[in-house]
């Protein structure tokens, strides 16, 4: 295992509803980026968080936002949900910006009905 | 833009035989990581090698190898001396070297057979 950890393991929503993910990062590593990971499908970036701040965004609507907080764990947030965003959530740590090697969680598997 | 390319989507492979799987990737950048992950059935991805651009030697760790291709934009991975536990989805991925955002191949199945 990495050591990093994610909650909750399973959920279900409702399309239009909105929900908050939780990462928690491995010790000592304040970056941490999020994917979604749809079925059969590789990850897709959605944004990264370094020491409190947004770093990176990938192409996916302003309805997916997220935080970082003092201790580096992370949420990331999805509102007005759709049907497609239905998939696998996924963050990653690593031990600084300047470091490549990143450290993945097991996942969040949401399914929007 | 960034693209990453893996054309098989699904391998198989005999216990203890080795095996290929193929990547290419698209980029302007002189400078840049590329990766492969393992993810198993049901657990969690996991860094299997990594190699860096401006590094000719192809990197190793143990069974796994890379035979990196810069003016080709290629980056296979060999798996010698398969394991049954090597079954899992092999994702190839690249990150420019400002360590911004990771981007991911679709994916190779990879099953092997007792």
């Amino acid at each position: 295992e990495t050591g990093v950890t994610q909650s909750p393991t399973h959920l279900i929503k409702t399309r239009g509803q909105q929900v908050t993910l939780r990462c928690s990062s491995q010790s000592g590593h304040n970056t941490v980026s999020w994917y979604q990971q749809a079925l059969g499908q590789g990850p897709q970036f959605i944004f990264q968080y370094y020491r409190e701040e947004e770093n990176g965004r990938g192409n996916f609507p302003p309805r997916f936002s997220g935080l970082q907080f003092p201790n580096y764990s992370s949420e990331l947030n999805v509102n007005a949900l759709e049907l497609d965003d239905s998939a696998l959530y996924l963050c990653a740590s690593r031990i600084g910006g300047n470091q490549e090697t990143q450290y993945f969680g097991p996942g969040t598997r949401l399914l929007v009905l | 833009a960034q693209t990453v390319t893996q054309s098989q989507p699904e391998m198989s492979v005999q216990e203890a035989e080795t095996v290929t799987l193929s990547c290419t990737y698209d980029t302007s950048e002189n400078n840049y990581y590329l990766f492969w992950y393992k993810q198993p059935p049901s657990r969690q991805m996991i860094l299997v090698i990594r190699q860096e651009a401006y590094k000719q030697q192809n990197a190793t760790e143990n069974r796994f190898s890379v035979n990196f291709q810069k003016a080709a934009k290629s980056f296979s991975l060999k798996i010698s001396d398969s394991q049954l536990g090597d079954t899992a989805m092999y994702f190839c991925a690249f990150m420019k070297h400002d360590y911004d955002k990771v981007i991911f191949g679709p994916g190779t199945s990879l099953s092997v057979i007792p």
